[in-house]
């Protein structure tokens, strides 16, 4: 069974950076699309963007420029940064498993709530 | 793309037929995906490709649709349904999400 689980800073203040781990177990690591996702009151759902074993990413043009998805094969781990977090990326983010690109998301994280406040 | 949903709530009873509607702002194929979610809990994957049951998801639940329009249908109302249900098109980058259609009692 496909298992992800994350772990991450929950309260941040304005303008430092979010990083977020999420590890995968169960299931291979290879052939598939991982995805970071966000929950906020304000915004809904939001994707965040993805990235494949070859290290290929795509991201949201709203957050691209913040945005960094990375991958660590060796440890069946992907990671989210985000830089300059301001109030208005308070949410919960939860990182995700697509079978391939242009997939839905079977798989999910139990989700972190992210707080930035001064 | 946009996608919008209608009802953005609903309520109704057990045992009801209940149909939620996702329009995209342009042409999606059938890239759409249809997920369920209870409070403090991930999304949970329905139905793919617009009309593709997941494995393990309840008979009572279908999608159909094509283009920019699309449905889900619940046939007959269960306590466990009771649920927010978002709409997602994979279809081009970025990916979106609608905005959710929340059934209650």
């Amino acid at each position: 069974q496909v298992q992800l689980h994350q772990w991450g800073a929950g309260l941040l203040k304005p303008s430092e950076t979010l990083s977020l781990t999420c590890n995968v177990s169960g299931g291979s690591f290879s052939y598939h699309y991982w995805n970071w996702i966000r929950q906020s009151a304000g915004k809904g759902l939001e994707w965040i963007g993805e990235i494949n074993l070859s290290g290929s990413t795509n991201y949201n043009p709203s957050l691209k420029s913040r945005v960094t998805i990375s991958l660590d094969t060796s440890k069946n781990q992907f990671s989210l940064k985000v830089t300059s977090m301001t109030a208005a990326d308070t949410a919960v983010y939860y990182c995700a498993r697509a079978y391939s690109s242009r997939s839905p998301l079977l798989y999910w994280s139990q989700g972190t709530l992210v707080t930035v406040s001064s | 793309i946009q996608l919008t949903q209608s009802p953005s709530s609903l309520s109704a009873s057990v045992g009801d037929r209940v149909t939620i509607t996702c329009r995209a702002s342009q042409g999606i194929s059938n890239y759409l995906a249809w997920y369920q979610q209870k409070p403090g809990e991930a999304p949970k994957l329905l139905i793919y490709a617009a009309s593709i049951l997941q494995s393990e998801v309840p008979l009572r639940f279908s999608g159909s649709g094509s283009g920019t329009d699309f449905t889900l249908t619940i046939s007959s109302l269960q306590p466990a349904d009771f649920a927010t249900y978002y709409c997602q098109q994979v279809n081009a980058f970025p990916f979106t999400f609608g905005p959710g259609t929340i059934v209650d009692i």
